[in-house]
């Protein structure tokens, strides 16, 4: 079975710093990989999504991701934060090439996100 | 404004009871998701739904029956509720099956079993 780990649970920063949050997943065919937000009291939305050419991917809000395919990763990046992005960050992975599992997107377990001003 | 409706926003349910919580889109979708969304676990998916008539289990099927009867509607029951079952659910729906298209997701719908 497909598994997606987020390395950090809970992140707290100050604005202005750089962020990065790790992902990684298990599965060695062809995936399409998504970062969804879910800012306090709303529903989750998605930030960006990599589904196949440039593996650095452009996101709302400032926000961009790397995809590294040697390293079954798919790490979320902004370089200045900001309070606004406090929220809880998934990420995603479906197997783009498995019949069996297609169209199931797996998620990690969340990282909470805290900017402080 | 087009999107997913879930209902209700919050039930408190005594164990043993049933209870079915609604989902409808608005959007034509072919797909639609059942997730649970739980502190420290994610969202795990419940029940899917690649195109009307048609369901599949997912991560955490049991306790869980759905149907789609149409295009628009994916409700989830709980036959017999157990306080494991406490949780909040989400509904997602998407273009197509087949993971290529991004998941819009309804509000939620937070369930506490007693």
């Amino acid at each position: 079975a497909q598994s997606v780990s987020q390395h950090n649970h809970h992140v707290i920063l100050s604005e202005a710093a750089s962020l990065e949050l790790g992902c990684n997943y298990s599965y060695g065919g062809t995936v399409n990989l998504f970062w969804y937000v879910q800012y306090p009291g709303q529903h989750l939305q998605l930030l960006l999504k990599y589904f196949s050419g440039d593996p650095l991917v452009k996101g709302i809000k400032g926000f961009e991701a790397e995809f590294i395919k040697s390293k079954f990763s798919f790490n979320l990046r902004k370089p200045s934060v900001q309070g606004s992005d406090t929220a809880e960050y998934f990420c995603a992975v479906n197997a783009a090439d498995r019949g069996s599992t297609l169209g199931r997107l797996y998620f990690g377990r969340g990282t909470q996100l805290t900017v402080w001003p | 404004i087009a999107g997913i409706t879930q209902a209700p926003t919050s039930q408190i349910l005594a164990a043993g009871r049933r209870m079915t919580l609604r989902c409808t889109q608005d959007m034509r979708h072919n797909a639609m998701y059942w997730y649970r969304q739980d502190l420290g676990l994610g969202l795990r998916l419940i029940h899917y739904s690649n195109t009307a008539g048609t369901t599949g289990k997912g991560e955490v099927p049991d306790g869980y029956s759905v149907s789609r009867a149409n295009t628009d509607d994916f409700p989830l029951t709980l036959a017999s509720a157990v306080p494991s079952q406490t949780s909040v659910y989400f509904c997602a729906s998407s273009d197509s099956g087949d993971g290529a298209n991004v998941l819009t997701f309804g509000a939620g719908s937070r369930l506490t079993v007693l």
